[in-house]
């Protein structure tokens, strides 16, 4: 069965970059048949996306994030990053890394998220 | 940018009908799906594709989308249902989802 872990700091400094890092268990990242991406949830909040990629390396951004955001994949150790650059006490939130489904358009498997706090 | 609403709080008595609608303009032209999540766990779908419900899922969850709302219905609401629902639908290749419904079983 699919498992996703998310790992990283769990306090992260005004303006600096926040660094994820997503591990895959039981299926691989090597693959079109699914798409990855993360998802993001402030304290008390809902949920906003922060975007998608696949292995192949095609990516897509919200556009609310796009100007500080990078994702990858390192299909050597069966991994996927995300990196938020210049962040604020707005971007403190409970971030889920998840695998999106192309053909349901739906996000059928979820981390147990990570809470990344950003102050100094 | 495209945007979902969806009413804040939803109460039902258990095992009645609840209803919880995401209202987007013309949503019923893309597909949309619904995501439970209880308290300190993580999002779990419930719904895709407006209507097909995932094994595992008990047949009383259902979904239905035309015009310009979804709407995720629970039958015979049980105390296990007590959580938060989200609408998702994508535009653009951009994830959206709306605001989330909590569903209060008194």
């Amino acid at each position: 069965q699919l498992q996703l872990q998310e790992s990283g700091p769990g306090l992260v400094k005004p303006s600096e970059t926040l660094s994820l890092t997503c591990t895959v268990s039981g299926g691989s990242v090597s693959t079109n048949t699914y798409y990855w991406g993360w998802i993001r949830q402030p304290p008390g909040k809902g949920l906003d996306s922060i975007g998608t990629l696949y292995y192949s390396g095609s990516t897509y951004y919200n556009p609310s994030l796009k100007s500080r955001v990078t994702m990858s994949v390192d299909t050597s150790k069966n991994q996927f990053s995300l990196k938020l650059r210049s962040v604020t006490a707005a971007d403190t939130a409970v971030f889920y890394c998840v695998r999106g489904d192309p053909r349901a358009l739906v996000f059928d498997s979820w981390g147990q998220g990570i809470l990344v706090t950003v102050s100094s | 940018s495209y945007e979902l609403t969806q009413p804040p709080s939803v109460s039902v008595s258990p095992g009645q009908t609840a209803s919880i609608t995401c209202s987007g303009d013309k949503l019923g032209d893309k597909y949309a799906c619904w995501y439970q999540q209880r308290p300190g766990q993580s999002p779990v779908v419930v719904i895709f594709q407006d209507n097909k419900r995932p094994s595992g899922i008990p047949e009383r969850f259902s979904g239905s989308n035309s015009g310009n709302s979804a709407t995720l219905t629970i039958s015979g609401t049980q105390a296990m249902d007590e959580a938060d629902y989200y609408c998702q639908a994508w535009d653009s290749s951009t994830a959206i989802f709306g605001g989330g419904t909590r569903l209060t079983v008194l």
